[in-house]
């Protein structure tokens, strides 16, 4: 069964580290989205893509948050310099454009210390 | 104001007992409906997915929605132990991008 692909799962890092992110989405899916999730909160979108460009990014932090997806397909989300306040779910979910669900992966757990 | 509302819970049940999971919303726009369960540590998984009004069933699920009233409902039947997890709702008004609510944690014991 097709799935997105998220890595790493975990990831703890110390503050003012950059940290990165990588997202493989199920094939012929051309929309891509990067949630957060804090623990107990619903996701919350950080950026969206369709096809390699981006289509929202007015909730991603610009100032250390950057995202691409080179070639419309896998995506890279990077922090630099993490903060304590980062610690949270990055999810990562995709669909085809035309309109259907969203599939999420596993999520990439990062622990700021 | 958010645009969709969910009590977070926690929602303990016996085993076999029916659950109600609800949301509302404020936005009429909104008309795609989904449900996902998150276990611990895990990605949200797709439940159920709606279309405007009215109700959908598969197995021991039950999507209700009422745009009337903005709101929204899931039915779990049978309940198990397995279904204990997060549950999000999750709405759309033209499925490019998704709102959720912040989740119900439910607790279903043996």
């Amino acid at each position: 069964e097709a799935e997105v692909a998220q890595s790493p799962r975990y990831k703890i890092t110390e503050k003012s580290q950059a940290v990165a992110f990588w997202c493989d989405p199920i094939s012929g899916h051309a929309t891509l989205y990067w949630y957060r999730q804090i623990l107990g909160q619903g996701p919350e979108l950080l950026v969206q893509f369709q096809d390699e460009s981006v289509v929202d990014d007015s909730q991603l932090p610009k100032d250390r948050f950057s995202a691409e997806r080179l070639k419309g397909v896998d995506s890279t989300l990077k922090i630099q310099p993490a903060e304590l306040g980062d610690s949270a779910m990055y999810l990562c979910a995709t669909h085809r454009s035309t309109g259907t669900e969203a599939f999420f992966g596993q999520g990439t757990r990062l622990t700021v210390v | 104001q958010k645009e969709v509302e969910q009590d977070p819970g926690p929602l303990s049940v016996p085993e076999g007992a029916i659950v109600s999971l609800n949301c509302t919303y404020s936005n009429s726009a909104f008309q795609y409906f989904m449900w996902y369960r998150q276990y611990s540590r895990k990605g949200p998984e797709l439940l159920m997915y709606t279309y405007s009004s009215g109700n959908k069933e598969d197995g021991r699920f039950t999507a209700q929605v009422d745009k009337s009233s903005k709101y929204i409902s899931l039915f779990i039947r049978d309940s198990q132990p397995s279904d204990s997890a997060t549950y999000l709702c999750a709405m759309s008004a033209d499925f490019n991008k998704f709102y959720f609510g912040s989740g119900t944690k439910l607790n279903v014991k043996p």
